[in-house]
């Protein structure tokens, strides 16, 4: 199945910083989403991006499908960024494969 | 329009029990998905069910069993409850539930604790 890789596993900004997170896939995926997993378990839709590039506020994202890696752009963080970031991929076979998460702690 | 809902929000089990956990999707989604996170394992897949059709499972014991009714909504039961079960449920909808290729929105999870 699909190997996920995140880095870094962990991140300490200070407020106002800039971060970039990496997620690199072991084969093609038909659908790659990111999250951030807020304190109480949720998980919170960021991007849906299999390929190209997209923003949202603070947030930017970029997939680069033939090299099967993904990055996403934090830019002038905040301490309600904090938390743990996940990427995922998908196939052709109903599941979405996790990675392990990047911690994003944020020093006020 | 609502999220998704999952219930309980929170169970405290012993071993040996059994327990049935609750998801209804986003109106309109018809593929709902399961997934379980551990601090060791990270989030695994379950299973994932469209139009009340199991089309994927995961590498978990037989213990675990889903499905899906007409009205999309779906549960899953763990029987015969072990300590390393305790983790946070996750359940997903999606619209089409063509392969995994949906944007999935997850619910708020079930957190079981099995003492």
């Amino acid at each position: 199945g699909i190997q996920v890789e995140q880095s870094p596993p962990d991140l300490i900004l200070q407020e106002g910083a800039n971060s970039t997170l990496r997620c690199n896939f072991s084969d093609s995926v038909n659908n790659l989403q990111w999250f951030h997993q807020n304190p109480w378990g949720q998980l919170i839709n960021l991007f849906y991006i299999p390929s190209g590039t997209k923003q949202n506020g603070r947030l930017s994202a970029t997939t680069v499908a033939t090299e099967r890696y993904s990055l996403l752009y934090i830019s002038s963080s905040q301490t309600t960024d904090s938390g743990v970031y996940f990427c995922a991929g998908g196939g052709s076979n109903y599941k979405l494969t996790f990675g392990k998460g990047t911690l994003l702690t944020m020093n006020p | 329009k609502a999220g998704v809902t999952q219930t309980p929000r929170y169970l405290i089990k012993t071993r040996g029990q059994q327990v049935t956990l609750s998801c209804s999707p986003i109106s309109g989604h018809r593929s709902v998905s399961w997934y379980q996170q551990t601090p060791g394992q990270g989030l695994q897949f379950l299973f994932e069910y469209f139009s009340e059709t199991q089309r994927n499972k995961g590498n978990f014991p037989g213990r675990f069993s889903g499905r899906q009714f007409s009205n999309s909504r779906s549960e899953m039961n763990v029987s015969t409850l072990e300590l390393g079960d305790s983790a946070l449920y996750l359940c997903a909808s999606s619209f089409s539930g063509t392969g995994a290729t949906d944007t999935q929105y997850f619910g708020p999870g079930t957190r079981l604790t099995v003492l």
